[in-house]
């Protein structure tokens, strides 16, 4: 059972950098994306960026520009840089993970895997408050 | 990006009563190839993590009970709750996963009549 205990830092000032790293445990590092999702009062559940063991990355078009993510996959670990935050990045960021699962294609006569799922496991979540 | 409209915003149901959430998708989520709706629910309750109740618009995830039922297909999808338990308190989300960015709707907040 795939679980995920994520931390980093709750304050920050305008134009610093968040930082957030996620701990994967119970399961294998590979067959999953793995995701950083916030969640503010405005804006609702956001999807931010998602990374693969093999280190393939998708992001939001409307962050991409300030946003890294990355994985160690000898710790198990993926994390999240966003550089420039401003009050609009307060919110609650939750790591979460999407299993890849066999999709059948019938006009090509296979499964093939695919990434782009529900999030079937999160972590607990990081208040994050961008403050002068 | 798909935009997900969820209706209502919130609903108040009495205790074994049924419960009819819906989600409208700015375009269709169903992929001919599969006949699969990419778009799942889930339930959040405060201070915890959203968690994963249906996906393929109607496949239950394993442990959710089968009060708990997902419909629809195309661009517009239900979520029925039979019998509202009082466990059943929580706001739920939609989700659509058929391409890149997924995005989720705004949420409906369940509570008690």
């Amino acid at each position: 059972q795939v679980q995920l205990q994520q931390w980093g830092a709750g304050l920050l000032k305008p134009s610093e950098t968040l930082s957030l790293t996620c701990a994967v445990s119970g399961g294998s590092f590979s067959g999953y994306y793995w995701s950083w999702v916030r969640q503010s009062p405005g804006k609702g559940l956001e999807w931010i960026a998602e990374i693969n063991h093999s280190g393939s990355t998708n992001h939001n078009a409307s962050l991409k520009s300030r946003v890294t993510i990355s994985r160690d996959t000898s710790k198990k670990q993926f994390s999240l840089k966003m550089t420039s935050v401003t009050a609009a990045d307060t919110a609650v960021y939750f790591c979460a993970a999407r299993k890849e699962v066999l999709v059948w294609f019938e006009e090509l006569g296979k499964e093939l895997p695919r990434g782009n799922n529900w999030f079937a496991i999160w972590g607990q979540g990081t208040l994050v408050t961008v403050s002068a | 990006d798909i935009v997900m409209t969820q209706s209502p915003d919130s609903l108040a149901v009495s205790l074994g009563e049924r419960a009819t959430i819906s989600c409208r998708s700015s375009q269709s989520l169903l992929y001919s190839s599969n006949d699969k709706n990419y778009l799942a629910w889930y339930q959040q309750k405060p201070g915890q993590p959203p968690k994963l109740l249906i996906y393929w618009a109607s496949t239950r995830e394993s442990g959710v009970p089968d009060r708990f039922s997902g419909s629809g297909s195309g661009t517009d999808f239900t979520l029925t709750i039979s019998s509202l338990q009082a466990e059943d308190v929580a706001v739920y989300y939609c989700q659509h996963y058929y391409n890149t960015p997924p995005t989720f709707g705004q949420g409906t907040k369940l509570e008690i009549k």
